[in-house]
């Protein structure tokens, strides 16, 4: 079966910009889960949601938002751009919220904020 | 609060070397999980191996060995007669409340 499926792959923007990246989880799973992941700070935690409803949050400032929708894609939307938003942004997908679940990730969306 | 340190940056072997990369996490949760994925060139994490906080038995997949030991709070992974197609960063994780992630292992194997 498909696997997740991120898009866009690569993206660029300017500083002040907003963007929306998406996620299309495995056919299947409710829950998905984003990632930020940088050389500096490494894989952090932004979200979570289950049944398109935010099921945990990581330590990320409201310029950070997502949502999950009926058929459990998700989009994240950061505003007001900043250089330091500059990473690779990973979706997972997984069954269930509960640790004892595989968890699946896509390839990621690179942003590069100049 | 909940930690993982994976202390080993980066780790240089020849092929059929064995290889461990360390993991020790901190959790004040009971029940929790512990992954190890894998993350190619390509991006995308693969899944290795998933334990969760009763279970303390090792497991061996094939080239593949993790040694549980709550104890010492460490969940190792060893790599026997290691490849090159083993190159790539590895990551340990932790899952309580929220999923925490070491910084990597970047392994590189060479020929």
């Amino acid at each position: 079966k498909a696997g997740v499926t991120q898009t866009p792959r690569y993206l660029i923007k300017t500083r002040g910009q907003q963007v929306t990246l998406s996620c299309s989880p495995i056919s299947g799973h409710r829950s998905v889960s984003w990632y930020q992941q940088t050389p500096g700070q490494g894989l952090q935690f932004l979200f979570e949601y289950f049944s398109e409803t935010q099921r945990n949050k990581g330590n990320f400032p409201g310029r950070f938002s997502g949502r999950q929708f009926s058929n459990s894609r998700s989009e994240m939307n950061v505003s007001t751009l900043e250089l330091g938003d500059s990473a690779l942004y990973l979706c997972a997908s997984s069954t269930a919220l509960e640790g004892n679940t595989e968890a699946f990730f896509g390839q990621g969306t690179r942003l590069t904020v100049v | 609060a909940q930690k993982v340190t994976q202390a080993q940056t980066e780790i240089s072997v020849v092929e059929k070397e064995d290889v461990t990369l360390d993991c020790v996490y901190e959790t004040r949760d009971t029940t929790y999980y512990l992954f190890w994925y894998k993350q190619p060139p390509s991006g995308e994490l693969v899944f290795l191996i998933r334990r969760n906080s009763f279970d303390e038995q090792n497991e061996i997949s094939g080239r593949y060995s993790w040694n549980f030991q709550k104890s010492t709070s460490s969940f190792n992974f060893t790599i026997t007669a290691s490849q090159v197609v083993d190159s790539a960063v590895y990551f340990c994780a932790l899952k309580g409340f929220k999923t925490i992630f070491g910084a990597g292992t970047r392994l590189f194997v060479k020929a």
